[in-house]
């Protein structure tokens, strides 16, 4: 069965980074785009990123682009979110999402809290 | 980029009552919408996505309608499992982005 797994959530300083990571498994990971969407305390869903299967394409919120990069490793079935200059704002839990029919499986997230 | 605007944001139904959530995006998307469940502290769940498709292993009491920029979701007979927020999300062009959440509350 499909299982998407995150890791490296914590509590960061503002201005540090944190690299977060998500283990796919139960499906062939090379063949799917892939997706970050992150849901802050108490509010909604934000899509924050996707890259697509080889990871040659790559698209960002506005809220990120510049300091958020995803990537990928097709060997390891693992895609990554590098947060640079964290700020306050981006406490929040972070999913990783597989791309088809929009996003039909979701990881059980991880939370990121940036606090001084 | 595309807003999502849904309302309610809020609403309280019974056991049995039929209810309609809409959703309208500020400009066209074709037919490139999603409806999730989310309930809390747990991932979304993909319950209807191209506007009308109901995604496999989610109960057919759950509807989408629409296309372009009025969307909606219906559930025919609330179950006491349906009490649980609602999203909708386009896909229609980057960035992606969803509507602020229904709120479905037991009256």
């Amino acid at each position: 069965q499909v299982q998407l797994v995150e890791s490296g959530g914590g509590v960061v300083q503002p201005g540090r980074s944190l690299k977060l990571s998500c283990s796919a498994s139960g499906f062939t990971f090379s063949s799917y785009a892939m997706h970050w969407v992150r849901q802050a305390p108490g509010k909604g869903l934000e899509w924050v990123s996707i890259i697509s299967y080889y990871g040659n394409n790559k698209y960002y919120a506005d809220s990120v682009k510049g300091r958020f990069t995803i990537s990928r490793d097709n060997s390891k079935n693992t895609l990554y979110l590098q947060m640079n200059s964290l700020r306050p704002e981006d406490t929040a839990v972070y999913y990783c999402a597989r791309d088809y029919h929009s996003n039909d499986y979701w990881g059980q997230g991880t939370l990121v809290t940036v606090s001084s | 980029d595309i807003q999502m605007t849904q309302s309610p944001s809020t609403l309280s139904a019974s056991v049995g009552d039929r209810v309609t959530i809409t959703c309208r995006a500020s400009q066209s998307i074709s037919s490139w919408l999603a409806w999730y469940q989310q309930k809390p502290g747990k991932a979304p769940n993909l319950l209807i996505y191209k506007a009308s498709s109901l995604e496999s292993g989610v109960p057919s009491r759950f509807s989408g309608s629409g296309s372009g920029t009025e969307f909606t979701l219906t559930i025919s007979s609330l179950q006491p499992d349906d009490f649980a927020t609602y999203y909708c999300q386009q896909y229609n062009s980057y960035p992606w982005s969803f509507g602020q959440g229904t709120k479905l509350e037991i009256k």
